[in-house]
């Protein structure tokens, strides 16, 4: 079993929907990271977690520390959003990313 | 002016030989890392050096060996190549290496052996 689990693998959007991406992981983390690669295949950071929730245009990030579950929700999604992301935690005691398998998403317009 | 910057961007090679896979960050962060992401794109940590010593080594090869002259800079040489080494090799960077840390990744390296 995966420590880290991301639903869905793939998903299909047309232009304008509520996207929500979600992470579950098996045991105690200091924080949690939202990666998106691009298709090209570049990687870049959306968002660090420790608590609660972050928003950063239109990209919301939510954590439930007690229930080990994070989601990445896009509003209004558009093409350009089309990318793998990926949640990535860090356990506890430790200092290194465990990825998740990674959601691609594509935005049809 | 890029952040990390990996050479090269691609490498083919033959199966037996000895290459190196070159990262630099102009960012001023003490703390780098090597990731592999493998056919299935999953990326895995191989890697990570703070301030030019090893923090975090990974189970990988002997014949994988990072080398980091200086802060800014962690070069990776694979020795021996087999076919399995074929991936998008990936290095990054954070301040310090915490768990909170942004990490800034590099364009990647794909590595093809042949």
């Amino acid at each position: 079993k995966n420590e880290v689990e991301q639903s869905p693998q793939n998903l299909t959007a047309q232009e304008g929907e509520f996207i929500t991406i979600n992470c579950s992981y098996s045991v105690g983390i200091s924080a949690l990271h939202w990666l998106q690669q691009h298709p090209g295949g570049g990687i870049v950071s959306l968002f660090m977690l420790s608590s609660g929730k972050k928003k950063h245009g239109r990209l919301i990030a939510t954590i439930n520390i007690q229930e080990k579950h994070s989601s990445l929700h896009i509003t209004a999604s558009h093409p350009r959003d089309s990318a793998v992301y990926i949640c990535a935690p860090v356990f506890s005691g430790t200092y290194k990313y465990i990825f998740g398998t990674g959601t691609r998403l594509k935005v049809l317009a | 002016d890029t952040a990390v910057s990996q050479t090269p961007k691609y490498l083919v090679t033959q199966m037996g030989n000895d290459k190196s896979i070159k990262c630099e960050q102009n960012l001023g962060h003490d703390t780098m890392y090597w990731y592999k992401q493998d056919s299935k794109k999953f990326l895995k940590i191989m890697f990570s050096y703070n301030n030019k010593e090893l923090i975090i080594n990974e189970t990988v090869p002997n014949r994988f060996s990072p080398k980091s002259p200086d802060k800014a800079h962690l070069n990776l040489h694979i020795n021996s190549l087999e076919l399995g080494d074929s991936a998008v090799y990936f290095c990054a960077s954070s301040q310090d290496g915490s768990s909170t840390d942004t990490q800034y990744f590099g364009p990647g390296t794909r590595l093809t052996v042949l």
